[in-house]
Parts: C-alpha cells; sequence; structure tokens
C-alpha cells in the first residue's frame, strides 16, 4: 500500500527567507509524486510532479522538489518566500497499485509573516 | 476554455437525506476522478471513470455511488447522509486512457455540503 507523511502540519516563515516542506513516501511500485497547493477558498492547483524523470523538479513560482528514493523523501523547497505563498501545501503520491488514484498527505499550512 | 466546474458551489441537507452532486470535465478530458476533503484534512480518492466505466474506488461505504455520461460529466450520489459526510467534495478530470502511466488531474473548485 502507497502512504504519504508530511512531516509538519504548521510551518511558518518570515517573507524572503527560504522554505522548505518535508514530505516522505511508501510505495511498493515506481511512484509518481506531486506537490499541490490549496488556497483558502480556491482549488487545488498542481505545483510540480515526479515522474520518474529527472529526480530534482522545478514547479511553478519558484517552488523545486527532490525526489531522494534512498530516503522515501520529496521535500518541497522555495528560496526566497512571498506573501502570496501562504496556503495549504499538499504531498502527493500514485503508483499502479491504486490505479493512479491520487492519494493525498494531510496538508501542511504555510504561513508567511511580514 | 473553461476548466473543471461543479455545481451546486453549497448545500445542506439533513441526516438521512440524498443528495446529488454533478461535474463537468475539461473538454476532450474523458476520466472524472471524485475526492471528498473533510475539514483540516487532505482530499481521499472516491471515485474514477474513465469512459462511463467505474476504474477505480476508494474506501468508502455503498451509501456512495457515481456515475459518467456519455458528454463524459459526472454525478455523485450520497445516500442516508450522516453528520461526517459533512466535506469539499472536489471532481477532477484528466487525460488518462484508463491504462498507463499517470495524467495530470485538473480540479474543480468544489462542492461544499453541510449535513445537519
Amino acid at each position: 500500500a502507497q502512504s504519504v507523511t508530511q512531516l509538519d502540519s504548521h510551518v511558518s516563515v518570515s517573507e524572503g527567507t527560504p522554505v522548505l516542506l518535508r514530505c516522505n513516501y511508501s510505495s511498493s511500485y515506481s511512484p509518481s509524486l506531486f506537490w499541490y497547493v490549496q488556497h483558502p477558498n480556491k482549488g487545488l492547483q498542481l505545483l510540480l510532479k515526479y515522474t520518474s524523470a529527472a529526480t530534482l523538479v522545478k514547479g511553478i513560482n519558484g517552488f523545486e522538489a527532490e525526489f531522494k528514493k534512498s530516503e522515501t523523501s520529496f521535500h518541497l523547497t522555495k528560496p526566497s518566500a512571498h506573501m502570496s505563498d501562504a496556503a495549504e501545501y499538499f504531498c502527493v503520491v500514485s503508483d499502479q497499485n491504486s490505479g493512479y488514484a491520487l492519494n493525498f498527505g494531510k496538508g501542511t499550512s504555510l504561513l508567511v509573516t511580514p | 476554455d473553461a476548466g473543471v466546474t461543479q455545481s451546486p458551489t453549497h448545500l445542506i441537507k439533513t441526516r438521512g437525506q440524498h443528495v446529488t452532486l454533478r461535474c463537468s470535465p475539461i473538454s476532450g478530458h474523458k476520466s472524472v476522478s471524485w475526492y471528498q476533503q473533510v475539514l483540516g484534512q487532505g482530499p481521499q480518492f472516491i471515485f474514477q471513470y474513465y469512459e462511463k466505466e467505474e476504474r477505480g474506488r476508494g474506501n468508502f461505504p455503498d451509501r456512495f455511488s457515481a456515475r459518467q455520461f456519455p458528454n463524459y460529466s459526472s454525478e455523485l450520489n450520497v445516500n442516508a447522509l450522516l453528520l461526517g459526510d459533512s466535506a469539499l467534495y472536489l471532481c477532477a478530470s484528466s487525460l488518462w486512457q484508463g491504462q498507463g502511466s499517470y495524467n495530470e488531474q485538473f480540479f474543480g473548485p468544489g462542492t461544499r455540503l453541510t449535513v445537519l
């Protein structure tokens, strides 16, 4: 069975400082991994995805994530936080065992302070 | 182009009632999936449909059912509503063709269901 663990339920950073949102996964098959963002009262938006190509994945709005198989991790980073980054972030795993349905983590709420 | 649309946006029901939620996928997308997002949690997979056939089902009771129509729109039905069914119900569509690897899922804004 596949699963996702987001290690922090809340993260607070100052504007202009780096962001790190941590995610560990488990999967019996070669997984696809994603980060989605959900702003208040808005739909889910795909930030980036890993599908067995390059292990360092670049997404929208300056976000990146690195797939580390040995550590079963897929942490999300951004060099410099912006106020507009404040939102809920979800790490997601998908594999053939699940019929490629998306398995979401519980989410990390990112707060950006001035 | 229009994105995934869902109706209604909000709904209030009482325990024991039945509810139908609707979803229209992005034009050209033949796969539709449904997710339930309880407040403070990540979305949970309910169903996946492709070409009007169920291709995947999450761990939800038989009170939950869905179908997909010839125009690829979809309905999610929930019978005998419980207080715990209160949630945001999300629909997603993709170019997935029923097999093979992942295709990006595009999410609609959701239907907020409140059960009193």
